[in-house]
């Protein structure tokens, strides 16, 4: 079957715009996951929705950073005011329930300029 | 917060030689998992873990779950180029079952 999706692959934007990067995760996966991946470094935790809620969003770096999942399936991660130190690639991942095995997606590069 | 030592940070290796790549924390994890990540790709699941002690095969690959929790190995066997990569330790620690805690990552680079 299809594996985690996300949209855009590329995205650049001006410091202090909004932007929006779009999760579909695998069919039937309640568990959905956001990481950010420095230059060099290892995913770093953001978000993990179970269903619809948010379970832990301890990973979210300030409130300039959201995530919805409003029906359970593709998630949103919102980045407001963007600065040039959020460009990274933001990963994607799921699972068929929490703390089972995560598939990660292709991952969403943001520049900030 | 948690914390996985990875190394080598890099390492060179002649086509057909064994590879040994290790990870440690200070605290205890459920679960130890080793992923590769190719250019422009996320992480592919390589080898899961989830017993200490445990020792795990997929084809060449090779990895242990250390009897403290806190540490583990993955070797890879007699090399070839399309090994080539970026290989990354991660487990769930024990006080946060859900989410992974990531290592910085071992450059594979093979000579051949």
């Amino acid at each position: 079957g299809a594996g985690v999706s996300q949209t855009p692959s590329n995205k650049v934007t001006e410091k202090g715009k909004y932007v929006e990067l779009r999760c579909d995760p695998i069919s039937g996966h309640t568990a959905l996951y956001w990481y950010r991946q420095s230059l060099g470094q290892g995913p770093e935790f953001l978000i993990y929705f179970q269903g619809t809620g948010a379970a832990d969003d301890s990973g979210l770096p300030n409130d300039r950073f959201f995530a919805v999942r409003p029906e359970g399936s593709v998630s949103t991660l919102k980045i407001q005011r963007t600065e040039r130190g959020d460009s990274a690639v933001y990963l994607c991942a799921s699972s068929r329930q929490g703390g089972d095995t995560q598939y990660f997606g292709p991952g969403t590069r943001l520049t900030v300029l | 917060g948690q914390q996985l030592n990875q190394s080598p940070q890099s390492m060179f290796i002649q086509e057909g030689e064994d590879v040994s790549m290790n990870c440690t924390s200070s605290s205890i994890f459920n679960t130890w998992l080793w992923y590769k990540q190719d250019p422009g790709e996320g992480p592919v699941l390589l080898i899961a873990l989830y017993k200490a002690g445990e020792l795990t095969s997929n084809g060449r690959l090779t990895a242990q779950f250390g009897i403290t929790r806190k540490d583990s190995f993955l070797n890879i066997s007699a090399s070839i180029p399309s090994d080539v990569g970026i290989y990354f330790c991660a487990g769930h620690p024990m006080e946060y079952g859900n989410k992974l805690v990531f290592g910085a990552g071992t450059i594979l680079r093979v000579k051949s």
